[in-house]
């Protein structure tokens, strides 16, 4: 089956511009989750769909951050503006439900503000 | 509140020698233990998982952990490291409250040496 796919694999934009990032979890799979992974730290937890809601995203900086999945299955999350702060990999995972299931990841979109 | 601690940042180990990895948890309810590797350039890939049941957990490529309520930890094991486990392994808890929410160490980074 395939994995968890996003795109880009890397970016590099300046402080104030805009950002998106594109996220296709694994066929059925009804919970995703992107997580901000900075350099030296573990994975937090930005926002969790379950199918196309929202169900948790209180660690998300609702200020420049945003999140939609369209009919509960692509998902994109953008940055505007972006600041220095927020260079970091943004990785997206997907799991069967929001049980605790093993959550499946993508490879990563390595985002770098100058 | 939840929390995860790896105290060990980096671990040197020669080929073929056991290693442990620590990991260390407080919650006030039940939880569920995962522990996750992420080799350089790709997304985290879980190596074996604790919900319930048996408290010695066996896992993907030889790793074995143990859940120890009284100590609140689950420290990872493999008697003898190869080459190839050189890797970055993240520990996480998931606690039944609602939403399943992850909650990853700051992770350990795993060398083998030659």
């Amino acid at each position: 089956e395939a994995g968890v796919a996003q795109s880009p694999r890397y970016k590099i934009i300046e402080k104030r511009q805009s950002v998106a990032f594109w996220c296709n979890p694994i066929s059925g799979h009804a919970t995703l989750y992107w997580y901000q992974q900075i350099l030296g730290q573990g994975p937090k937890l930005l926002i969790q769909f379950q199918n196309n809601g929202v169900v948790d995203d209180s660690q998300l900086p609702k200020d420049r951050f945003s999140a939609e999945r369209l009919k509960g299955v692509d998902s994109t999350l953008k940055i505007q503006p972006a600041k220095l702060e927020d260079s970091a990999v943004y990785l997206c995972a997907s799991s069967l439900a929001a049980r605790p299931e093993t959550q499946y990841f993508g490879p990563g979109t390595r985002l770098l503000v100058l | 509140a939840q929390s995860v601690t790896q105290l060990d940042s980096q671990v040197p180990v020669f080929e073929e020698a056991p290693v442990e990895l620590r990991c260390n948890y407080s919650s006030s309810v039940s939880v569920y233990l995962f522990w996750y590797v992420q080799y350089p350039n790709q997304g985290l890939q879980l190596l074996l998982k604790y919900l319930s049941g048996s408290t010695l957990v066996k896992g993907i490529n030889g790793f074995e952990a143990e859940f120890n309520k009284s100590q609140t930890s689950f420290h990872l094991r493999k008697p003898s490291v190869h080459i190839s486990d050189t890797a970055e392994y993240f520990c996480a808890v998931s606690v039944a409250s609602g939403t399943y929410k992850y909650i990853f160490g700051t992770g350990t980074r795993l060398k083998v040496l030659a």
